[in-house]
C-alpha cells in the first residue's frame, strides 16, 4: 500500500469545467511535489511545498492553482484547462525541508480534457 | 540548464540476459544521481542513488548503476533480467544545493520471455 494516496485516480473534464486533484501522505513528511507526467517527455516539475509553504513555481499556467492546507495534503485545482493538459499527474512526497532526491510517489491521477 | 538524456525510446532483451538503460546528463557540479521504476498504472518507485564515493551502486530489486564521471553516465544495469522487470525506467538529476530533481524522458523496458 502506497504512503502517498491520490484522488480521482481517472477525471475527465471540459475545458470550462473546475475540478480538483488531490494527494495525502501518510508519512509524515515535510515536502510535497506536483509533477505532470506526458508521454515520451521528461517529468515536469509544477510545484513544490516545504512545510506548507510554496517554495518552486516552474513558470506553470495560472489555470493551474496549488494549495497545501497542512503537511499531509495537497491539492491542484484546475480551472478552463486546454487539451494538451491532458496527462498523468503526480504527487510526490519528500522527509525533508530540502529535496534529497528520495521522492515517494503516488499512482497518479489520469486527467482526460476534451 | 540541467538535463537528462536517455537516448533509446525502447530496450527489448530476453530473460536471463544482461539489462542496460542508459542516461546521460548536463549538469555542472558534482550532482545526485537517481534511478527510479514506474510499473503500469503505479507512480514512480525509487531504485537507487549516487551521492560520492564507490562509481558502482547497488539498489533494489538487483539493480545497480555505474557512474561515470568522465562521461558524465549513470547508466542502470541487472546482470539477469526477467520477466516482472518489464517496465518503464526513468533516470534523474538533482545538483547540489538545489530543490529541482529534473528527469529523463524513460526508457521502455521490455523483457521478452
Amino acid at each position: 500500500e502506497t504512503g502517498v494516496t491520490q484522488t480521482p485516480r481517472h477525471l475527465v473534464m471540459g475545458m470550462t469545467n473546475k475540478k480538483s486533484l488531490k494527494c495525502e501522505q501518510h508519512l509524515g513528511h515535510n515536502a510535497m511535489y506536483w509533477y505532470k507526467q506526458s508521454a515520451k517527455k521528461p517529468l515536469e516539475l509544477m510545484f513544490v511545498y516545504s512545510l506548507e509553504e510554496r517554495v518552486e513555481n516552474n513558470s506553470v499556467p495560472s489555470r493551474f492553482s496549488p494549495e497545501c492546507p497542512n503537511s499531509s495534503h495537497l491539492f491542484l485545482h484546475l480551472h478552463t484547462l486546454q487539451p494538451e493538459d491532458s496527462a498523468l499527474y503526480l504527487c510526490a512526497s519528500s522527509p525533508g525541508t530540502m529535496n534529497t532526491g528520495e521522492l515517494f510517489f503516488g499512482e497518479g491521477s489520469r486527467l482526460t480534457v476534451l | 540548464a540541467q538535463s537528462v538524456a536517455q537516448p533509446e525510446d525502447q530496450v527489448n532483451v530476453a530473460e536471463g540476459n544482461p539489462l542496460t538503460v542508459k542516461c546521460t546528463y548536463s549538469v555542472s557540479g558534482n550532482p545526485y544521481l537517481f534511478w527510479y521504476v514506474q510499473y503500469p498504472n503505479r507512480g514512480l518507485q525509487f531504485l537507487l542513488k549516487y551521492i560520492t564515493g564507490d562509481n558502482l551502486v547497488k539498489g533494489s530489486y538487483g539493480f545497480e548503476a555505474e557512474f561515470n564521471k568522465s562521461q558524465t553516465s549513470f547508466h542502470l544495469k541487472k546482470p539477469s533480467a526477467l520477466v516482472s522487470d518489464s517496465a518503464l525506467y526513468f533516470c534523474a538529476v538533482l545538483p547540489r544545493g538545489n530543490n529541482r530533481l529534473a528527469f529523463g524522458k524513460g526508457n521502455q523496458v521490455v523483457v521478452i520471455p
